[in-house]
C-alpha cells in the first residue's frame, strides 16, 4: 500500500486567486492522479502526472487552469488557477502501487471559493 | 448508460443486518473490480480488490464479481455503525484508470 498526504487539508479562497495543493508519497510511484470530487458525484479524474514528463489531462481539464509539477517519484503539486465557485470541490491526490496496480487515495483537500 | 452504474442511497439499516451494495456495468473488458470506503470528510480507502470473477473474503466483508451479468457486490455481515460511510465500486482494464462508480451512502443506524 502507499501513504499520502496532502496539504492544506481545507482552504476557503476568494475568486480570482490561485491555490497550490500538495502531494506526499511515503514511497517512490510511476504514476501519480489528481482527481476532483463534488458532492454527490463520482471522482472525476483531473490528469495523471509522471515524473519527468508533463502531465497528461482528461477532456474538459486543461494546463492553464490546473498546472501540475512532478518534480521526483514522491511529490505532485495541483495548482487551482484563477478560481471561480464552480472550482469550489475536493481535489484527491491519487497513487498506483502494489504488484497489482492497486490505487490509494490522499485524504483530500476541501476547496472553498468565494 | 453510464460505463458503471451504482444506486447513490442513503441506504439506512439497522446494527447487525448483512448490507449488501451493487454496482452494474456495461465494459465487458473490465478485468479488475474494487471497492472503496469513504467517511465523510476523508479520502477513498481501498477496501477489496479481486480480478476477474468470484468471491473474495475479509473478515466481515466479501467482494463478489458476476462477469457474465456484468454485477458486482459487495456484503457486509454483521454491520456496525461505524460502517456507516460512502462505499465507492470502480473497475478497470489492465493497467488503464478506473472508472469509479458515485458511490452508496450506507448508514448503519444503532
Amino acid at each position: 500500500s502507499a501513504v499520502i498526504s496532502q496539504k492544506p487539508s481545507r482552504d476557503i479562497c476568494q475568486r480570482g486567486t490561485s491555490l497550490t495543493i500538495q502531494c506526499q508519497v511515503d514511497s517512490q510511484v510511476t504514476m501519480m492522479f489528481w482527481y476532483r470530487q463534488q458532492p454527490g458525484q463520482s471522482l472525476t479524474l483531473i490528469a495523471t502526472a509522471n515524473q519527468g514528463s508533463e502531465a497528461t489531462y482528461e477532456s474538459g481539464f486543461v494546463i492553464d487552469k490546473f498546472p501540475i509539477s512532478r518534480p521526483n517519484l514522491t511529490f505532485s503539486t495541483l495548482t487551482v488557477s484563477n478560481m471561480s465557485p464552480e472550482d469550489s470541490s475536493i481535489y484527491l491526490c491519487s497513487v498506483e502501487a502494489g504488484a497489482t496496480y492497486e490505487q490509494y487515495f490522499g485524504p483530500g483537500t476541501r476547496l472553498t471559493v468565494t | 448508460q453510464k460505463e458503471v452504474e451504482q444506486d447513490p442511497g442513503p441506504l439506512s439499516v439497522p446494527e447487525g443486518a448483512i448490507v449488501s451494495l451493487n454496482c452494474t456495468y456495461s465494459n465487458s473488458a473490465f478485468q479488475y473490480f474494487m471497492w472503496y470506503r469513504q467517511y465523510s470528510r476523508k479520502g477513498p480507502e481501498l477496501l477489496m480488490y479481486t480480478y476477474s470473477s468470484g468471491n473474495k473474503e475479509d473478515g466481515r466483508f466479501t467482494a463478489q464479481v458476476d462477469k457474465s451479468s456484468k454485477y458486482i457486490s459487495l456484503f457486509i455481515r454483521d454491520s456496525q455503525p461505524s460502517d456507516s460511510a460512502t462505499y465507492l465500486c470502480a473497475m478497470k482494464k489492465g493497467s488503464y484508470i478506473p472508472t469509479f462508480g458515485r458511490g452508496t451512502s450506507l448508514i448503519v443506524h444503532p
